[in-house]
Formats: C-alpha cells, structure tokens, sequence
C-alpha cells in the first residue's frame, strides 16, 4: 500500500467557508495530482505538479488553487467553498516504472458544502 | 467528450464465476492501458496495466486482453471471490509535454455473490 495522506476524510462545511485539503506523501516523489470525482463517475485532473514551485491546471477546470512548497505536501486550497464544489477530492502521486508513470491514490477527502 | 468508454456501469458475478469489464478508446496516441481497483472509502490502486504492443496481460487470477486494431481492451477476473466486489476502472495513458496524462473510465461497480 502507498504511502499517501489525506486530511481530513470526511468535511461538511457551509458555503462561504476557506477550506484545505492535506496531502502528503513519504515516498519521495516529484510528481504529484489532484482529481475530483463524483460518486459513480469518473476521475477528472484538476491540479498536478512535476516538483516543488511547480503547479499546473488539470483538464477540469476548478475554483481550488494548489501550491508545492515541499516535495512531500500539495494541498489544495478552496477560498470559498459552494455547494457546487461538493465531491470527493483524490490525491496521488507517481513514480516511473519501467517506461510509464505509476500513480499511487491517497484514500480521498469526501467534501460536502451546504 | 468521453475518450474512455467502460461497460458495463454495473455487474453481478456468481462466486467462482468470469468478471468481465470492457473498454475502448478512440485517440491512437494512448500507450500504456492500467486498471485500477477502488474499495468503498479507499482511493483507487493499480491493478494490472498493459503496453500496446501486448495482446495480453495475465496476473494471478487478473488478465487484460488487448485489441489494439479494434482500439478496445478488457480485463478478465478468473473464479472470482467476494473480496473482488470492489469498482474498477480502466485508464489509458499518453505523454504529453513531458506529463503523462492519463484518462479514466467511468467505471464498473463489481458485486461477487456468494
């Protein structure tokens, strides 16, 4: 099993709210992600970084910032959280095996906004 | 627009029984095909992943099956327990601007029944 964090699990907070999700890894590495998915739907990228100081936007467009300042920890900021933003929220990071990236999921963040 | 089609949504298995899970994808530019298994609360972890070059993948009771002229692929679950009720989804994955990217199904909840 991966050694991938996410804090916290479970989230309900009202609308308006400045929330952080947590992730960390102890594996080491550089590239990191963030996707959102709906319950029975698929895993959308909205954020993922190659390194520390590296961010980009994923293919889904959000309203949550991200920011790499340790190789260990990407957390994903929402300054003003909807009820649209209702979802679970997956952290993972990868590693190259063989030729191809190998994504390792933390257990996710379940987030409800009322 | 959905890159990865998966079917079906929804599958009940006899124990001991064949899981069968499909997918197919239309950008030709896709080079490495992973499943993922996903339990209830936890993220998604690697399952088997296949290079398109092999027709056919096979790991304890696991095997993808790859059809790289009809662009379809497909994972195979021999004698098939409870413990694999689990949702599955099938990826696939392209290199892009030094970033591999990887799209995923929309996945396919899998209920063994004793």
């Amino acid at each position: 099993e991966a050694d991938i964090y996410q804090t916290p699990r479970y989230l309900v907070i009202g609308t308006g709210k400045k929330i952080t999700l947590e992730c960390s890894q102890t594996m080491g590495h550089d590239k990191m992600y963030w996707y959102q998915q709906d319950p029975g739907m698929e895993l959308h990228l909205i954020h993922y970084s190659y390194g520390v100081n590296s961010t980009e936007k994923g293919d889904l467009s959000s309203e949550s910032t991200v920011s790499r300042i340790r190789t260990e920890h990407f957390p994903l900021t929402l300054e003003s959280a909807r009820p649209s933003h209702t979802s679970q929220y997956l952290c993972a990071s990868s590693e190259r095996l063989e030729h191809w990236e190998t994504q390792y999921f933390g257990p996710g963040t379940r987030l409800l906004v009322l | 627009q959905q890159q990865v089609k998966q079917s079906p949504q929804s599958l009940i298995v006899q124990k001991g029984g064949i899981s069968i899970i499909n997918c197919a994808y239309e950008n030709t530019a896709f080079d490495y095909f992973p499943w993922y298994q996903q339990f209830p609360g936890k993220g998604p972890a690697l399952l088997i992943a296949i290079r398109p070059d092999v027709s056919e993948k096979k790991e304890g009771r696991f095997t993808i099956s790859f059809n790289k002229s009809a662009k379809q692929f497909s994972l195979h679950i021999m004698d098939s327990q409870p413990g694999d009720s689990a949702t599955y989804f099938c990826a696939a994955s392209r290199t892009s601007g030094g970033y591999q990217k990887v799209t995923f199904g929309t996945g396919t909840k899998l209920q063994v029944i004793p």
